[in-house]
């Protein structure tokens, strides 16, 4: 069970469109369709915002949006807005009933 | 309206045990999986344990794998984790979880507590 990688920062300025990368391997992301991504905003618990991969959670803009290609996913966010600035958090099923997680990417709305 | 309240928590010295509890309310508990996930102070999320429904399934994180025993009691609608040998590095803010599904094979959580912390210090 290895952290899953991604980039510890992004950034980009209101309208922009960002693009979170989150790499595993064939064990959890690449074998499994159980990827979702989490904003943190500071002081506060995460909130899921993709799930199965690509599936929105309720009352989630559709500016967000997940995809997947091999042991990599992504996160896209487009038309940024400042309350879009938070942490993300990338994770994945990984089988034997066990789930793991990245080490979480800061993004900064310029 | 979905609620998890994490309990248990403190200042602990290495090598002792502690045990966390999470009460739940607003929707029927046996339904639902549940996990531990904990995060580091300014670190990342970092999933520890998760169990389903009925206790049928249940894992760890290798950081944990024997010395943290995740259980729940449906009729009382409550999650544990009994964390025993700590460690400087259990140190953390520790937050259950509720799966979107009975079982814990995939790795959606829609509803948190707000945490509970740990220290692990001598």
């Amino acid at each position: 069970q290895s952290a899953l990688t991604q980039p510890r920062s992004v950034s980009g300025s209101p309208g922009q469109s960002v693009t979170i990368s989150c790499t595993g391997t064939s064990s959890d992301i690449g074998g499994h369709n159980y990827v979702s991504w989490y904003q943190q905003h500071p002081g506060k618990a995460p909130k899921v915002m993709i799930y199965d991969v690509n599936k929105r959670s309720s009352g989630v803009p559709d500016r967000f949006s997940g995809s997947k290609s091999g042991n990599t996913a992504s996160l896209t966010i487009s038309g940024l807005q400042a309350e879009d600035e938070a942490d993300y958090h990338c994770c994945s099923y990984a089988g034997s009933y066990t789930v793991v997680f990245g080490g979480g990417t800061k993004l900064t709305v310029l | 309206e979905v609620q998890l309240v994490e309990s248990g928590g403190g200042l602990v010295q290495p090598g002792r045990s502690l045990r966390l509890s999470c009460a739940a309310s607003g929707f029927t508990f046996d339904d639902y999986a549940i996990h531990w996930v904990r995060q580091a102070p300014g670190k990342g999320l970092e999933w520890v344990s998760g169990i389903s429904w009925n206790s049928g399934n249940i894992g760890y994180a290798d950081s944990v794998k024997g010395r943290f025993i995740i259980s729940r009691d449906n009729a009382k609608n409550s999650l544990y984790l009994q964390m025993n040998s700590l460690r400087a590095e259990d140190t953390a803010l520790y937050y259950c979880a509720r799966d979107t599904r009975p079982g814990i094979a995939d790795s959606r959580m829609d509803y948190w507590g707000q945490g509970v912390l740990v220290t692990v210090s001598s």
